[in-house]
């Protein structure tokens, strides 16, 4: 099985500043093929389902503001908030969607500084 | 509006048997693998399994935590995907969400459902 990790496990950032959230996978996920990094990125807000936010690393998802991008291939990969507003407060997480099963990083909780 | 919904959550004994269910609607339902995914009180995304859609056989996959005890089907027809939970555990206890596949062999969980909460108690 592929395992995700994920750092930090929590941070806080003062509005409008950056927010980087690192996540790390025992394997490749790069499926070579296609070029394409089987990875995505998912929010999760105080009470409710995940959000799905990125896909296929670097994608980002219909409606999703522009602050949030993702980046990295392979192993090792970044989520950003380039300039964090109060409602990204929630936790996050990657999840490789490269074999089964398809597990999900620990989680990142962002809160505001 | 493309949404699933879950239903079937309660409070079961251990080693007793439960059956969530999941409702699509808004999209075509056969071109999904369609997911399982749970949350303990407290904690992270666990993912559970998922099925592909028949265009792939249908086929199964499971997390190492449930393979053996739960099985996941899809009824096309009526646009329906189950989870047959059997020798439930305390630590079972969680949330159930139901997710789109984005692939009809898997792929990231486009849609989500707000789940049902399964609780594991004597």
């Amino acid at each position: 099985d592929i395992v995700m990790t994920q750092s930090p496990d929590s941070l806080a950032v003062s509005l409008g500043e950056r927010a980087t959230i690192n996540c790390k996978s025992s394997q490749s996920v790069l499926y070579s093929s296609n070029n394409r990094n089987y990875l995505a990125w998912y929010q999760q807000k105080l009470g409710q389902p995940p959000k799905l936010l990125i896909y296929w690393a670097s994608t980002r998802e219909s409606g999703v503001p522009d602050r949030f991008s993702g980046s990295g291939s392979g192993t090792d990969f970044t989520l950003t908030i380039s300039s964090l507003q109060a409602e990204d407060v929630a936790v996050y997480y990657c999840q490789q969607y490269y074999s089964a099963p398809f597990t999900f990083g620990p989680g990142t909780k962002v809160d505001i500084k | 509006e493309v949404q699933v919904v879950e239903s079937g959550g309660g409070l079961v004994q251990p080693g007793r048997s439960l059956r969530l269910s999941c409702t699509a609607s808004g999209f075509t339902f056969t071109d999904h693998a369609m997911s399982w995914v749970r949350q303990a009180p407290g904690k992270g995304l666990e993912w559970v399994g998922f099925i592909r859609s028949n265009l792939y056989g249908g086929t199964t996959e499971y997390a190492a935590s449930v393979k053996g005890r739960f099985t996941i089907s899809r009824d096309d027809s009526k646009s329906m995907v189950y989870l047959q939970m059997n020798s439930l555990k305390t630590e079972d206890t969680a949330v159930y969400h139901c997710t789109r596949g984005s692939l009809s062999a898997g792929g990231f969980s486009d849609v989500w459902g707000k789940g049902t909460t399964v609780t594991v108690s004597s």
